[in-house]
């Protein structure tokens, strides 16, 4: 079964913190994503990698940053946390093998709320 | 521009019938289609899928219709059964774009027993 796993639950952070958010997979795979998700809005998503130190821009990269230095590993980053950071953030990682599509695996979330 | 869209935020069922979950979208470049399912305080996990080069897909209790001429799909739950309530979202991804999918806003279902 393929595992991801986020560093906490429920993190609370002071406006202004610099907030780490780390994800780990064990499945070797290539991709592996970082979404927000708010209610009525869906799955939004931030950043991608598609190999280690590759790093592409999602939809809503704003105030964001990714950095991923081991191939399991996919950590994001909140500079400067504001108040609308407040959400749900999920990691999710897909391989590269397959012909139609990808599948991918979420980790449990992590829910954030920034005062 | 939301490329993928699902229309009804929230669904209601009775056990035993049939619960239909819909979702529009408009880039003709999608080729592969998913859904996925998430509960309260999970992550989404992945129930079905079906590419562009058929037009249904069926699991068990869950069949996916694709109509690409009209650029929807729709997720079919026979029977439905309470543990189904959940948040479910269609997904579409393209080969060419490094396996990114784009999810739609997520359908609320509620199975009633």
């Amino acid at each position: 079964d393929v595992k991801v796993t986020q560093s906490s639950r429920y993190l609370v952070k002071r406006t202004g913190e610099k907030v780490f958010l780390e994800c780990v997979q064990d499945m070797d795979h290539e991709n592996m994503f970082w979404y927000r998700q708010d209610p009525g809005l869906g799955l939004r998503l931030i950043y991608f990698s598609y190999d280690v130190k590759m790093k592409e821009k999602g939809d809503i990269p704003e105030g964001y940053s990714v950095s991923r230095e081991k191939k399991e590993r996919f950590s994001l980053i909140l500079e400067s946390a504001s108040t609308n950071q407040t959400s749900m953030y999920l990691c999710a990682s897909s391989s590269l093998g397959r012909v139609w599509g990808e599948t991918q695996y979420f980790g449990p979330g992590t829910r954030l709320l920034v005062l | 521009d939301q490329q993928v869209k699902q229309n009804s935020p929230s669904l209601s069922v009775q056990e035993g019938r049939i619960s239909i979950l819909n979702c529009d979208y408009t880039n003709s470049m999608f080729d592969y289609f998913l859904w996925y399912k998430k509960y309260p305080a999970e992550g989404p996990t992945f129930l079905i899928s079906i590419s562009s080069i058929k037009d249904k897909n069926e699991d068990g209790r869950f069949t996916v219709f694709l109509n690409k001429s009209a650029k929807h799909l729709s997720l079919h739950i026979v029977p439905s059964q309470p543990g189904d309530s959940a948040v479910y979202f269609c997904a579409a991804s393209n080969r060419a774009n490094a396996g990114k999918s784009t999810f739609g806003d997520g359908t609320t279902l509620t199975v009633k027993p």
